[in-house]
């Protein structure tokens, strides 16, 4: 089936560590993005990717960082500098400007 | 600054009633507008997609209008469902940007 997998579902993180969430889309879709979501701020826009090797920051891109160094591919990695990771986070792709399709999502805790 | 407003933050109706959500946004120059939908503590659910160039689309019960001189866009769902209940998102793709950006969302509830 095509679509977008987000792994894992479940993370936790200890302080102090940086964790990688993945994102993988057999879509064939150049445009990918990254979202974050906590209750009642909607979705806000960490990075995102138009195409291979190349990504803009967003809106909240402090304390993250991304690769796209395959088009299935955009992984995002949380690191010790950002202070309140504990949220929802959604991945997205798109193509041509049109549909965009969002991953099931992978929540973070902090422990 | 790219904003969307979604108005009302939550709706609660029974069960059969039509009812509207209503999304604005600060840019004249679009791609295209897309409505969401998300149940709890899952992802997003496209629902309708309308280019630039259109003026709505509709997928069952579900009928979405675009007027991009007056930022606005409109969710009409009929003859409500219990189903229906659920947060619904809109975002834009602005002309100027490759930055989708979203409201908050309303939150429906559609009681039997």
């Amino acid at each position: 089936d095509g679509g977008i997998t987000q792994s894992p579902k479940y993370l936790f993180r200890k302080e102090g560590q940086n964790v990688t969430l993945s994102c993988e889309q057999n879509l064939n879709h150049d445009a990918m993005y990254w979202y974050r979501q906590d209750p009642g701020q909607g979705l806000r826009l960490i990075y995102y990717s138009q195409i291979v090797n190349d990504f803009q920051k967003g809106d909240i891109a402090e304390g993250y960082s991304v690769s796209r160094e395959k088009k299935e591919s955009f992984p995002l990695t949380v690191t010790s500098a950002q202070k309140n990771p504990t949220a929802f986070y959604l991945c997205a792709s798109e193509q041509g400007n049109t549909e965009a399709f969002f991953g099931q999502g992978t929540r973070l805790t902090v422990v | 600054k790219q904003e969307v407003t979604q108005i009302p933050a939550a709706l609660s109706v029974p069960e059969g009633e039509n009812l509207v959500l209503n999304c604005s946004f600060t840019d004249s120059a679009i791609y295209n507008l897309q409505w969401f939908r998300q149940d709890p503590g899952k992802g997003l659910t496209s629902l309708l997609l309308i280019q630039s160039s259109q003026r709505e689309q509709t997928s069952g019960r579900l009928n979405a209008s675009l007027d991009k001189s007056s930022g606005r866009s409109t969710l009409y769902i009929a003859a409500s469902q219990p189903g229906d209940s659920a947060t619904y998102l809109c975002a834009y793709l602005p002309g100027s940007n490759y930055k989708l950006t979203f409201g908050k969302g309303t939150l429906l509830t559609v009681n039997p």
